[in-house]
């Protein structure tokens, strides 16, 4: 079955980049999204179509494909993005859906 | 402000039903695809089920057969019927609106959420 894989963790020091991968096999054929979900709140999108970035999300949130991997970069990481990030795309057929195991971004 | 109110959640037996409905607020609900989340305690996010603006509707293998996605454009709501429930499906479950106006092209990008309903499969 098709997976979307995410390191589990991932920790950076305030000012510092901090870099979230995500692979899958449809990826070069269909857009990634990232979420950010903080304890008891609902995701909220930070990155659409691989690298576009909503209106109201800082442009500190970036995102990339290669292949088959795409990546959500936060260049000069602030104390509030500690969060669990997901990415999300769907299989070749893009009628299902799915997620990434998600990554705890640990800001220390 | 555009808003998704998720509503119907509780508890419920093993092998029991629950719908679970999503009021839609300032936006044309007709036009988007929509979904349902769920996320079990301390666990990751799941793909529930998708409609498409035209009624068509997509599951994954856990539910399907088991949850029924509907809407009603004209009451701007999104249903979730839930049958068999197992304690697997215990979560909270969130509605969401895919990404962009309908293009004919199915939208599993989700760019609005509600705050969820939580759902409890126990006896």
């Amino acid at each position: 079955s098709y997976e979307l894989t995410q390191p589990p963790s991932v920790s950076v020091s305030p000012g510092q980049t901090a870099r979230i991968t995500c692979s899958g096999d449809a990826l070069p054929k269909r857009y990634a999204y990232w979420y950010q979900q903080k304890p008891g709140q609902a995701p909220v999108l930070v990155i659409h179509k691989d690298s576009e970035r909503p209106s109201g999300i800082p442009e500190r949130f970036s995102g990339s494909s290669s292949g088959t991997t795409v990546t959500l970069t936060i260049i000069g990481v602030q104390a509030e993005d500690d969060a669990d990030y997901y990415c999300q795309s769907a299989d070749s057929s893009g009628h299902y859906v799915l997620f990434g195991g998600g990554t705890k971004l640990t800001v220390l | 402000e555009v808003q998704l109110v998720e509503s119907g959640g509780g508890l419920v037996q093993p092998g029991g039903s629950l719908r679970l409905s999503c009021a839609a607020s300032e936006f044309t609900f007709s036009s988007y695809d929509m979904h349902w989340v769920r996320q079990a305690a301390g666990k990751g996010l799941e793909w529930v089920s998708g409609i498409g603006s035209a009624g068509d509707t997509y599951y994954p293998g856990s539910v399907k057969g088991r949850f029924t996605i509907s809407r009603e454009n004209d009451k701007n709501a999104l249903y979730l019927q839930m049958d068999s429930l197992r304690g697997g499906d215990t979560a909270v479950y969130y509605c969401a609106r895919g990404f962009g106006v309908s293009s004919g092209q199915f939208s599993y990008g989700l760019d609005v959420w509600g705050r969820g309903t939580a759902v409890t499969v126990a006896s």
